[in-house]
């Protein structure tokens, strides 16, 4: 299958601060691109979905200025968490698409954010 | 609302055996269905797809099977090894929406 590749995997950040979460496609266009969220032991949450050089539309109760979405190129979109806090500690996993709604979707590795 | 449901929650299973998960939906609009397979700390590895027009998709030992009618899915993990210990969740798209809506999961632990 289609490779998407998601960087870091690992961050931990001080309260205030912002991180930015990289997910890239790495052998296809993504013309459509997810971010999740996903508590432990629990499944995932839509976050937002991004299309290519047009704003996110984000999922009810997710807030847009905290929650930075760029999807400035058919293979790059980008996630950054502004004024991170500690509830802000979460894995964050993005998905792409690449042509149809019936197409699959494939995952990068996912993103373990801690906020101390 | 669409819905996903997958039972039972977690599985124990000695090595050998053939075992099924089940996927139910509450909405049968939908374009697709897929498996996907977690390992601890990690992303999605996509297992099967099934389109709305298709009744099953096999590869390997895993076969996945689709009732749009009923809401259900599930999954057939034939002669099941240690390597198969993971979480597997469904997930569906429902018609009109490019999102995916994700199942609870099932966590899978396949004894020696």
């Amino acid at each position: 299958g289609a490779v998407v590749s998601q960087h870091p995997s690992r961050v931990i950040c001080k309260s205030g601060t912002s991180v930015k979460i990289e997910c890239r496609s790495l052998d296809f266009q993504a013309t459509t691109m997810f971010w999740y969220r996903q508590f432990p032991k629990q499944s995932l949450m839509l976050m937002a979905t991004s299309n290519e050089g047009s704003k996110a539309t984000y999922e009810q109760g997710v807030e847009k200025d905290k929650f930075l979405i760029n999807h400035a190129s058919l293979t790059l979109s980008t996630l950054t968490v502004t004024s991170a806090h500690p509830e802000d500690s979460s894995f964050y996993i993005c998905s792409a698409r690449a042509g149809a709604v019936d197409t699959e979707a494939f995952f990068g590795q996912g993103t373990r954010l801690t906020v101390v | 609302k669409q819905e996903v449901t997958q039972i039972p929650a977690a599985l124990s299973v000695p090595e050998g055996e053939n075992l099924v998960l089940n996927c139910s939906f509450t909405d049968s609009a939908i374009y697709n269905l897929q498996w996907f397979r977690q390992d601890p700390g990690k992303g999605l590895t996509s297992l099967l797809l099934i389109q709305s027009s298709q009744r099953e998709q096999t590869s390997g030992r895993l076969n996945a099977s689709l009732d749009k009618s009923s809401g259900r899915s599930t999954l057939y993990i034939a002669a099941s090894q240690p390597g198969d210990s993971a979480t597997y969740l469904c997930a569906v798209r429902p018609e009109g929406f490019q999102k995916l809506v994700f199942g609870t999961g099932t966590r899978l632990l396949v004894s020696p």
